[in-house]
Protein backbone atom coordinates (compact mmCIF):
# COMPACT_ATOMS: atom_id res chain seq x y z
CA UNK A 1 0.00 0.00 0.00
CA UNK A 2 0.89 4.03 -0.15
CA UNK A 3 3.68 5.03 2.38
CA UNK A 4 3.59 8.28 4.12
CA UNK A 5 3.25 11.24 1.93
CA UNK A 6 3.86 15.17 2.66
CA UNK A 7 2.91 18.05 0.66
CA UNK A 8 4.15 20.08 -0.91
CA UNK A 9 7.85 18.50 -1.33
CA UNK A 10 9.22 22.25 -1.23
CA UNK A 11 8.12 25.22 0.45
CA UNK A 12 9.78 28.76 -0.21
CA UNK A 13 8.33 32.05 2.31
CA UNK A 14 8.60 35.19 2.95
CA UNK A 15 9.43 36.18 6.21
CA UNK A 16 6.12 36.85 8.11
CA UNK A 17 4.46 34.43 6.01
CA UNK A 18 2.30 31.39 7.44
CA UNK A 19 2.43 28.51 5.95
CA UNK A 20 0.73 24.70 6.13
CA UNK A 21 2.44 21.57 5.60
CA UNK A 22 0.26 18.39 5.08
CA UNK A 23 0.77 14.73 5.88
CA UNK A 24 -1.17 11.65 4.71
CA UNK A 25 -0.15 8.90 7.22
CA UNK A 26 -0.57 5.24 6.38
CA UNK A 27 -3.96 4.40 6.47
CA UNK A 28 -5.15 2.80 9.54
CA UNK A 29 -1.89 4.29 11.94
CA UNK A 30 -3.24 5.24 15.21
CA UNK A 31 0.45 7.71 15.58
CA UNK A 32 1.07 10.79 14.02
CA UNK A 33 4.52 12.27 15.01
CA UNK A 34 5.69 15.57 13.71
CA UNK A 35 9.64 16.11 13.53
CA UNK A 36 12.21 18.92 12.74
CA UNK A 37 15.28 18.06 10.98
CA UNK A 38 17.81 21.09 10.44
CA UNK A 39 20.63 20.94 7.97
CA UNK A 40 23.31 18.30 9.75
CA UNK A 41 21.20 17.24 12.69
CA UNK A 42 18.65 14.26 13.66
CA UNK A 43 15.08 14.68 13.80
CA UNK A 44 13.64 16.47 16.29
CA UNK A 45 10.72 16.21 17.61
CA UNK A 46 7.72 18.82 17.53
CA UNK A 47 4.37 17.00 18.95
CA UNK A 48 2.62 13.33 18.52
CA UNK A 49 -1.19 12.56 17.85
CA UNK A 50 -2.94 9.26 18.89
CA UNK A 51 -6.05 9.47 16.37
CA UNK A 52 -7.22 12.69 16.80
CA UNK A 53 -6.07 13.83 20.19
CA UNK A 54 -3.05 15.89 20.49
CA UNK A 55 -1.27 13.97 23.42
CA UNK A 56 1.77 15.75 23.28
CA UNK A 57 3.52 18.74 22.15
CA UNK A 58 5.82 19.62 24.10
CA UNK A 59 8.37 20.11 21.04
CA UNK A 60 6.69 22.99 19.21
CA UNK A 61 9.07 26.02 19.64
CA UNK A 62 6.73 28.47 19.68
CA UNK A 63 3.08 29.41 19.49
CA UNK A 64 3.33 30.12 15.89
CA UNK A 65 3.73 26.59 15.54
CA UNK A 66 0.02 25.30 15.42
CA UNK A 67 -0.83 20.87 14.26
CA UNK A 68 -4.08 19.42 13.98
CA UNK A 69 -5.55 15.50 12.98
CA UNK A 70 -9.37 16.52 13.37
CA UNK A 71 -10.26 13.12 11.92
CA UNK A 72 -7.52 10.97 13.05
CA UNK A 73 -6.15 10.83 9.57
CA UNK A 74 -4.26 13.70 7.83
CA UNK A 75 -2.60 16.25 9.61
CA UNK A 76 -1.37 19.74 8.96
CA UNK A 77 1.79 21.48 10.34
CA UNK A 78 0.72 25.57 10.79
CA UNK A 79 3.70 27.95 10.95
CA UNK A 80 2.27 31.22 11.22
CA UNK A 81 4.49 34.42 10.99
CA UNK A 82 7.53 32.38 9.39
CA UNK A 83 11.42 33.39 10.98
CA UNK A 84 14.53 32.56 9.11
CA UNK A 85 14.86 29.90 11.98
CA UNK A 86 12.25 28.10 10.91
CA UNK A 87 14.23 26.80 7.62
CA UNK A 88 14.32 23.02 7.72
CA UNK A 89 12.79 20.12 6.94
CA UNK A 90 9.74 19.04 8.76
CA UNK A 91 9.07 15.12 8.70
CA UNK A 92 6.25 13.10 9.17
CA UNK A 93 5.84 9.81 10.64
CA UNK A 94 2.87 7.16 11.98
CA UNK A 95 3.04 3.79 13.62
CA UNK A 96 0.42 1.47 13.95
CA UNK A 97 -0.14 1.76 17.50
CA UNK A 98 0.83 3.76 20.27
CA UNK A 99 2.35 3.76 23.58
CA UNK A 100 -0.09 2.23 25.93
CA UNK A 101 -1.82 0.16 23.05
CA UNK A 102 0.69 -2.66 22.55
CA UNK A 103 1.82 -1.81 19.13
CA UNK A 104 5.07 -1.53 17.82
CA UNK A 105 7.07 1.60 18.03
CA UNK A 106 8.71 1.02 14.37
CA UNK A 107 7.79 4.59 13.02
CA UNK A 108 6.62 4.99 8.87
CA UNK A 109 8.65 8.48 7.56
CA UNK A 110 7.35 10.52 4.97
CA UNK A 111 10.06 12.40 2.48
CA UNK A 112 9.50 15.65 4.25
CA UNK A 113 8.84 19.03 3.30
CA UNK A 114 11.81 21.57 3.01
CA UNK A 115 10.63 25.08 4.19
CA UNK A 116 13.10 28.07 2.88
CA UNK A 117 12.50 31.44 4.71
CA UNK A 118 14.12 34.15 2.86
CA UNK B 1 21.77 18.78 26.13
CA UNK B 2 22.24 15.94 23.22
CA UNK B 3 21.09 12.91 25.06
CA UNK B 4 21.15 10.85 22.17
CA UNK B 5 24.85 11.13 20.91
CA UNK B 6 26.54 9.73 17.62
CA UNK B 7 30.14 10.83 17.98
CA UNK B 8 31.23 9.77 14.33
CA UNK B 9 29.77 12.14 11.75
CA UNK B 10 31.17 9.36 9.33
CA UNK B 11 32.27 6.38 8.05
CA UNK B 12 34.14 5.01 5.52
CA UNK B 13 34.24 0.76 4.36
CA UNK B 14 35.11 -1.54 2.52
CA UNK B 15 32.80 -3.76 0.72
CA UNK B 16 32.02 -7.22 2.24
CA UNK B 17 33.62 -5.84 5.36
CA UNK B 18 31.91 -5.28 8.94
CA UNK B 19 30.33 -1.76 9.54
CA UNK B 20 29.73 -0.52 13.15
CA UNK B 21 27.87 2.36 13.83
CA UNK B 22 28.05 3.76 17.62
CA UNK B 23 25.46 5.32 19.86
CA UNK B 24 25.58 6.63 23.45
CA UNK B 25 23.06 8.25 25.60
CA UNK B 26 22.82 9.73 28.98
CA UNK B 27 19.22 9.03 30.04
CA UNK B 28 19.06 5.51 32.24
CA UNK B 29 15.26 5.81 31.66
CA UNK B 30 15.18 5.04 27.96
CA UNK B 31 13.87 1.79 26.93
CA UNK B 32 13.48 1.39 23.55
CA UNK B 33 16.12 1.35 20.87
CA UNK B 34 15.65 2.37 17.33
CA UNK B 35 18.22 2.16 14.19
CA UNK B 36 17.45 4.37 11.11
CA UNK B 37 18.77 4.75 7.82
CA UNK B 38 18.33 7.49 5.34
CA UNK B 39 18.94 8.39 1.93
CA UNK B 40 19.35 11.85 0.78
CA UNK B 41 15.84 13.36 0.12
CA UNK B 42 13.89 10.61 1.61
CA UNK B 43 12.60 10.14 5.26
CA UNK B 44 14.30 7.78 7.15
CA UNK B 45 13.29 4.15 7.18
CA UNK B 46 13.42 1.50 10.12
CA UNK B 47 16.11 -0.63 10.32
CA UNK B 48 16.10 -2.70 13.81
CA UNK B 49 15.39 -1.94 17.25
CA UNK B 50 15.60 -3.39 20.92
CA UNK B 51 14.26 -3.19 23.78
CA UNK B 52 16.41 -1.91 27.22
CA UNK B 53 15.42 -5.56 28.70
CA UNK B 54 17.86 -7.31 25.97
CA UNK B 55 21.63 -7.13 24.61
CA UNK B 56 20.70 -8.37 21.17
CA UNK B 57 18.97 -8.30 18.52
CA UNK B 58 19.94 -9.80 14.80
CA UNK B 59 17.74 -9.10 11.60
CA UNK B 60 19.72 -10.73 8.64
CA UNK B 61 22.77 -8.60 8.17
CA UNK B 62 21.65 -6.00 11.06
CA UNK B 63 22.54 -6.66 14.26
CA UNK B 64 21.88 -4.23 17.37
CA UNK B 65 24.06 -4.83 20.61
CA UNK B 66 22.93 -2.59 23.87
CA UNK B 67 25.44 -2.03 26.46
CA UNK B 68 23.27 -0.92 29.27
CA UNK B 69 25.86 -0.20 32.04
CA UNK B 70 27.86 1.66 29.26
CA UNK B 71 24.71 3.18 27.91
CA UNK B 72 26.20 2.40 24.81
CA UNK B 73 24.20 1.01 21.52
CA UNK B 74 26.17 -0.36 18.28
CA UNK B 75 24.59 -1.30 14.94
CA UNK B 76 26.92 -4.05 13.10
CA UNK B 77 26.31 -4.90 9.14
CA UNK B 78 28.04 -7.86 7.82
CA UNK B 79 28.67 -7.76 5.29
CA UNK B 80 28.63 -4.59 4.13
CA UNK B 81 27.05 -3.71 0.63
CA UNK B 82 27.40 -0.12 -1.43
CA UNK B 83 23.51 -0.08 -0.85
CA UNK B 84 24.10 0.36 2.58
CA UNK B 85 25.69 3.84 2.13
CA UNK B 86 23.53 6.15 4.14
CA UNK B 87 22.91 8.18 7.06
CA UNK B 88 22.01 6.50 9.83
CA UNK B 89 20.67 6.91 12.73
CA UNK B 90 20.12 5.96 16.21
CA UNK B 91 16.97 7.16 18.59
CA UNK B 92 15.57 6.14 21.68
CA UNK B 93 12.17 6.24 23.76
CA UNK B 94 11.98 7.53 27.12
CA UNK B 95 10.10 5.11 30.13
CA UNK B 96 6.29 4.74 29.32
CA UNK B 97 4.51 8.03 29.33
CA UNK B 98 5.90 9.69 26.85
CA UNK B 99 6.14 9.36 23.13
CA UNK B 100 9.05 11.70 22.36
CA UNK B 101 12.08 9.72 20.21
CA UNK B 102 15.11 11.31 20.61
CA UNK B 103 17.08 11.06 17.65
CA UNK B 104 21.34 11.00 17.40
CA UNK B 105 22.76 13.33 14.94
CA UNK B 106 23.35 10.85 12.51
CA UNK B 107 26.80 9.12 10.60
CA UNK B 108 27.40 9.17 7.39
CA UNK B 109 28.51 5.26 5.97
CA UNK B 110 30.01 4.83 2.92
CA UNK B 111 30.65 1.42 1.46
CA UNK B 112 33.45 1.23 -0.81
CA UNK B 113 33.32 -0.75 -3.57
Amino acid sequence: GAGVSQSPRYKVAKRGQDVALRCDPISGHVSLFWYQQALGQGPEFLTYFQNEAQLDKSGLPSDRFFAERPEGSVSTLKIQRTQQEDSAVYLCASSLGGRGTGGSYEQYFGPGTRLTVT
Amino acid sequence: DQQVKQNSPSLSVQEGRISILNCDYTNSMFDYFLWYKKYPAEGPTFLISISSIKDKNEDGRFTVFLNKSAKHLSLHIVPSQPGDSAVYFCAAIPGSGTYKYIFGTGTRLKVLA
